[in-house]
């Protein structure tokens, strides 16, 4: 079965800094995998994804995220961060094929002026 | 429209209740889903359906019963509850209804308090 790790529960940092969330998979099989996006007191909304081809995939707000196989991982970075990014990040992979989607812990991100 | 709406957005029901969330799609979507999301927690999986026939059940407890009446609709039916079933239940639709390529569209939510 597959599985994600986001290796940090909660990460503030200052307006404008860069920001890194971790992520990592585990499969034995090919994956799919995504980031989503949930503010507070909404439902959850697609960041970027990972499906193939290049590696690094972009999102139209200026998140980034790099497919690496050989760590297994799929890490989000954007390298000025506003408020409004504030939220919670979640990643999440689908074994190709299948149609479940497998969520990670989550990490808050809190963005301080 | 690209949007799933779910109602009602909150739902207070004793044990003994029968109550039922509600969620609606008008994108042509051949996939739904229902999630279950308790607080600081990642959603989880509960029920597929695609092409209006369930496909995937996550070991979920009688006491949900799910029901897709067409294309666009998809209902949870709930009865005698437990307080630890009080979540965020989550709805959702693709576009594909075999491998997910694409994105989940998720509506905001049904919050659950069982007392």
């Amino acid at each position: 079965a597959q599985s994600v790790t986001q290796l940090d529960s909660q990460v503030p940092v200052f307006e404008e800094a860069p920001v890194e969330l971790r992520c990592n998979y585990s499969s034995s099989v090919s994956v799919y995998l995504f980031w989503y996006v949930q503010y507070p007191n909404q439902g959850l909304q697609l960041l970027l994804k990972y499906l193939s081809g290049s590696t690094l995939v972009e999102s139209i707000n200026g998140f980034e995220a790099e497919f690496n196989k050989s760590q297994t991982s799929f890490h989000l970075r954007k390298p000025s961060v506003h408020i409004s990014d504030t939220a919670e990040y979640f990643c999440a992979v689908s074994v190709v094929g299948a149609q479940k989607l497998v969520f990670g812990q989550g990490t808050r991100l809190t963005i301080n002026p | 429209d690209t949007e799933v709406t779910q109602t009602p957005k909150h739902l207070v029901m004793g044990m003994t209740n029968k109550k039922s969330l509600k969620c609606e799609q008008h994108m042509g979507h051949r996939a739904m889903y229902w999630y279950k999301q308790k607080a600081k927690k990642p959603p989880e999986l509960m029920f597929v359906y695609s092409y209006e026939k369930l496909s995937i059940n996550e070991s979920v407890p009688s006491r949900f019963s799910p029901e897709c009446p067409n294309s666009s609709l998809l209902n949870l039916h709930l009865h005698a509850l437990q307080p630890e079933d009080s979540a965020l239940y989550l709805c959702a639709s693709s576009q594909e209804a075999g491998s997910i390529t694409g994105e989940l569209f998720f509506g905001e939510g049904s919050r659950l308090t069982v007392l």
